[in-house]
């Protein structure tokens, strides 16, 4: 059974551009969350999707955005980049909220804004 | 504000003996635990789990432990080995179906 995939692996960007990433689910899973990782701050919730819906939200600015697809697929984007957003994006899904089950993650998009 | 908190940014463990990471919570609400490890360059994997309602859970070499009165949640390698060198995270999900997660505790067996 095929694991959470994310593109692009790595990405490099300079300040002021925009970036989509994207994420395609374990099948079956209709569950999907985005996190930013840095160094020394773990994981940062940023978004869940289900049923092409946001669900939840972390604090993040509106810059942060995201959606999901009819297929569970879901791409997350972000625009006017900054030194700042340097970091680790990883999705996860699980097959559906609410439910005492573990997320599973893909290996995530490096990001880094020159 | 961080929800979830793991206080030892490292540990090292001889080859054999027992590993025990620990991670702290603040928020009442928390219904869903779990242990996530990660090695460079790829995703955190999912370790082992517990409901609010247990106090413990075991799989194999891991064992979770929860003490929900002092809001502590640790994690127990038996016996460790050097393929568990990796960073561990410690996670909480509340009632609204979102996750917070630790900092991280890198661990490092020795052979």
């Amino acid at each position: 059974k095929a694991g959470v995939t994310q593109t692009p692996r790595y990405l490099i960007k300079t300040r002021g551009q925009q970036v989509t990433l994207s994420c395609s689910p374990i099948s079956g899973h209709r569950s999907v969350s985005w996190y930013q990782q840095t160094p020394g701050q773990g994981l940062q919730f940023l978004f869940e999707y289900f049923s092409e819906t946001q669900r939840n939200k972390g604090n993040f600015p509106g810059r942060f955005s995201g959606r999901q697809f009819s297929n569970s697929r879901s791409e997350m984007n972000v625009s006017t980049l900054e030194l700042g957003d340097s970091a680790l994006y990883l999705c996860a899904s699980s097959l559906v909220p609410g439910a005492d089950q573990p997320q599973h993650f893909g290996d995530g998009t490096r990001l880094s804004i020159l | 504000d961080q929800q979830v908190k793991q206080n030892s940014p490292s540990l090292s463990v001889q080859e054999g003996r027992i590993s025990i990471l620990n991670c702290d919570y603040t928020n009442s609400m928390f219904d869903y635990f779990l242990w996530y490890k990660k090695y460079p360059a790829e995703g955190p994997t999912f370790l082992i789990s517990i409901s609010s309602i247990k106090d413990k859970n075991e799989d194999g070499r891991f064992t979770v432990f929860l003490n929900k009165s002092a809001k502590h949640l640790s994690l127990h390698i038996v016996p460790s080995q050097p393929g568990d060198s990796a960073v561990y995270f410690c996670a909480a999900k509340n009632n609204f179906n979102k996750f917070y997660f630790g900092s991280g505790t890198k661990l490092n067996v020795k052979p």
